[in-house]
């Protein structure tokens, strides 16, 4: 199973800053690496697949990179709407699907 | 527009049955694979299974298998998650997912259901 794990735990950043998530596998999947966002009390959304390529309806601020077992997710002007957890998700090798941990983007 | 709506959660004592349900609608939900995710209160998310869009071929998290089934009826554009022998580390919201592309399963959701809590309690 491949392990995913999520740094940092939690970031602060403060409205209109850059917040730069990172999200690291244990072996490579390639570019096989998805980026999900969760409001309190909602279902998760799709922001980023192939690690790079926005979710239709995605804002251009959200951006992703990486490949192998290293990938990022950058939101360049953090908007009130984006404080929210972030969840990277790895499907290259599976079962299992697997997530990270998630970092939760609140504000500074 | 693209919609999933779950039902059937509820309360539970350990070693009880539920059965999930996902009405699908707004896509052609015969040709996408879907899953099952899952969420402990104030945790993240564990996917538990995945089904072809043909209903063929499923998949199991280690932690679920051999006591849930999933299970789809396409002519009702309904998904179902059969949970048996259900654990206290069952508790969770359960949020169905649907595939982004066609005929593929296991890869990343465009669409989830807003959940069903499942909460096993003596």
């Amino acid at each position: 199973e491949i392990v995913m794990t999520q740094s940092p735990a939690t970031l602060s950043v403060s409205p209109g800053e850059r917040a730069t998530l990172s999200c690291r596998a244990s072996q490579s999947v390639s570019t096989k690496l998805a980026w999900y966002q969760q409001k309190p009390g909602q279902a998760p959304r799709l922001l980023i697949y192939g690690a790079s390529t926005r979710a239709t309806g995605i804002p251009a601020r959200f951006s992703g990179s990486g490949s192998g077992t290293e990938f990022t997710l950058s939101i360049s002007s953090l908007q009130s709407e984006d404080f929210a957890v972030y969840y990277c998700q790895q499907y290259n090798n599976w079962p299992p699907v697997t997530f990270g941990p998630g970092t939760k983007v609140e504000i500074k | 527009q693209v919609q999933l709506v779950e039902s059937g959660g509820g309360v539970v004592q350990p070693g009880s049955s539920l059965r999930l349900s996902c009405a699908a609608s707004g896509f052609s939900f015969s040709t996408y694979g879907m899953q099952w995710v899952r969420q402990a209160p104030g945790k993240g998310l564990e996917w538990v299974a995945v089904i072809s869009f043909d209903g063929n071929t499923q998949f199991y998290a280690d932690s679920v298998k051999g006591r849930f089934t999933i299970s789809r009826d396409n002519s009702k554009s309904t998904l179902f998650l059969q949970a048996n022998s259900l654990r206290a580390e069952d508790t969770a919201v359960y949020y169905c997912a649907k595939e982004t592309i066609e005929k593929i399963s296991g890869w990343f959701y465009d669409c989830w259901g807003q959940g069903t809590l499942v909460t096993v309690s003596s």
